[in-house]
């Protein structure tokens, strides 16, 4: 089936220094979100993005996070700076303007030491 | 505010055996929300195991079933007969009824279905 992509996988970060996680969407959608996932808890929606606005946000993001598509290449979540408790896995997903079913990526997992 | 709640975080079940994992949810500001289980293999992504947009239908997939029941708010998972291969971590989900809104997950049921 469609697959999301989110590059890397893993990255670890110092605390205060810049961070982008890339996400490479499924082609054809419309609609892109990143979810936050700290080890043990819900993933909970960060925000999501829709024809290269920002259409709602969660608490969780941060004035310290940002979020574009440059032209239709990746979706991108800057954290910046990073701070500890930043630390959690990142899902990116996408979906179609119509319908409700999001499709997921792996994740990256970001340690934030 | 809307949330899920799943209430078993772990579960182990015989090969062959029937399953069911609970999932109820509050939907505050949400009239009718559209309803989803989730799943997490080992090693892959989240993928959509079914979804369910109108109170009172049943949505099946892979021999798992759920039914949205909006008087009990609940959206319960069950399976008849497992297999080894429906070890997973499963997440129950809702949404406004409308393309391109968050998801609001449950913590997550992880199910270990042994030989």
């Amino acid at each position: 089936g469609p697959k999301v992509l989110q590059i890397p996988s893993h990255q670890i970060i110092d605390m205060g220094q810049m961070v982008t996680l890339n996400c490479d969407p499924v082609s054809n959608h419309l609609y892109f979100y990143w979810y936050k996932q700290i080890l043990g808890q819900q993933m909970e929606f960060l925000v999501n993005f829709y024809n290269g606005k920002v259409m709602e946000k969660s608490k969780l993001f941060k004035d310290q996070f940002s979020v574009e598509r440059p032209d239709g290449s990746y979706f991108t979540l800057k954290i910046q700076p990073t701070a500890l408790e930043d630390s959690a896995v990142y899902f990116c997903a996408s979906s179609l303007a119509e319908g409700p079913e999001v499709f997921f990526g792996k994740g990256t997992r970001l340690t934030v030491v | 505010g809307d949330s899920v709640t799943q209430t078993e975080g772990q579960v182990t079940v015989s090969e062959s055996k029937s399953l069911i994992i609970n999932c109820t949810y509050s939907a505050t500001s949400i009239g009718y929300p559209n309803l989803f289980w989730y799943v997490r293999y080992p090693g892959e992504g989240l993928q959509l195991l079914l979804k369910v947009i109108t109170a009172g239908q049943k949505g099946s997939s892979r021999g798992f079933e759920a039914t949205y029941n909006k008087e009990a708010t609940s959206f319960h998972l069950q399976k008849a007969s497992v297999q080894e291969s429906d070890s997973a971590v499963y997440y129950c989900a809702l949404s406004e009824n409308q393309g391109g809104r968050a998801l609001i997950f449950g913590t997550g049921t992880t199910v270990s279905v042994s030989p």
